[in-house]
């Protein structure tokens, strides 16, 4: 059964802090991993990533692949309050183009 | 652009009773994706629509039916709710839809969040 899981489900750091937030996958025929941020609102899309190795960087946020081990990272450095979100993995996989979800990882940045 | 619109935005129902959401998808968007949100489950599929056709389904009852229109929007509809329903209901648009070439990167709004008492 495809699945995507991610860890830790909750954190919570020190504005100032680095931290890192993994997604494991394992799905059929996969395609691309993606990366959304959503706070009390709509999710909103970060990064997509297709190729292993491959850093995608936006400001101080940055994400990475590593298809041999099914993996994805989310790096935040220097965290800010307005970082607290819940931060959402998901994989593209199958014939379909089918996307699984992993439950979140919510982090909270503490003044 | 206007992003994807998603109304009401907050409902209250009882048990037994039905409950219909809508979706404005990006202008230009095709494909209309409906998720449901709780606390424990995270984000489930519901259903996919392109171009009026159901094109994907997740592994929900009956209770749970959508469509979309000629302009790409989108109801989706839930019969006899149940307590268990309780839940934020997110849309989401996309050009390409699933099936297609890329990556189907997800523009998702805001959200219809139902309570059902």
């Amino acid at each position: 059964e495809d699945k995507v899981v991610q860890s830790p489900l909750s954190l919570v750091v020190h504005e100032g802090d680095t931290v890192t937030l993994n997604c494991s996958y394992e799905v059929t025929n996969f395609r691309s991993l993606l990366w959304y941020k959503q706070e009390k609102k709509a999710p909103t899309f970060l990064f997509m990533l297709t190729s292993s190795g491959i850093e995608k960087k936006s400001g101080r946020l940055s994400s990475i692949l590593d298809k041999k081990e099914l993996f994805s990272i989310l790096n935040i450095t220097a965290t800010q309050t307005g970082d607290s979100a819940i931060y959402l993995c998901a994989a593209n996989a199958g014939n379909n183009r089918k996307l699984i979800w992993g439950l979140g990882t919510s982090l909270a940045v503490n003044p | 652009k206007a992003g994807v619109t998603q109304t009401p935005r907050y409902l209250i129902k009882t048990r037994g009773q039905q409950v219909t959401l809508s979706c404005s998808p990006i202008s230009g968007h095709r494909s209309v994706s409906w998720y449901q949100q709780t606390p424990g489950q995270g984000l489930q599929f519901l259903f996919e629509y392109f171009s009026e056709t159901q094109r994907n389904k997740g592994n929900f009852p009956g209770r749970f039916s959508g469509r979309q229109f000629s302009n790409s929007r989108s109801e989706m509809n839930v019969s006899t709710l149940e307590l268990g329903d309780s839940a934020l209901y997110l849309c989401a648009s996309s050009f390409t839809g699933w099936g297609t070439s890329g990556a189907n990167v997800l523009t998702f709004g805001a959200g219809s969040r139902l309570t059902v008492l």
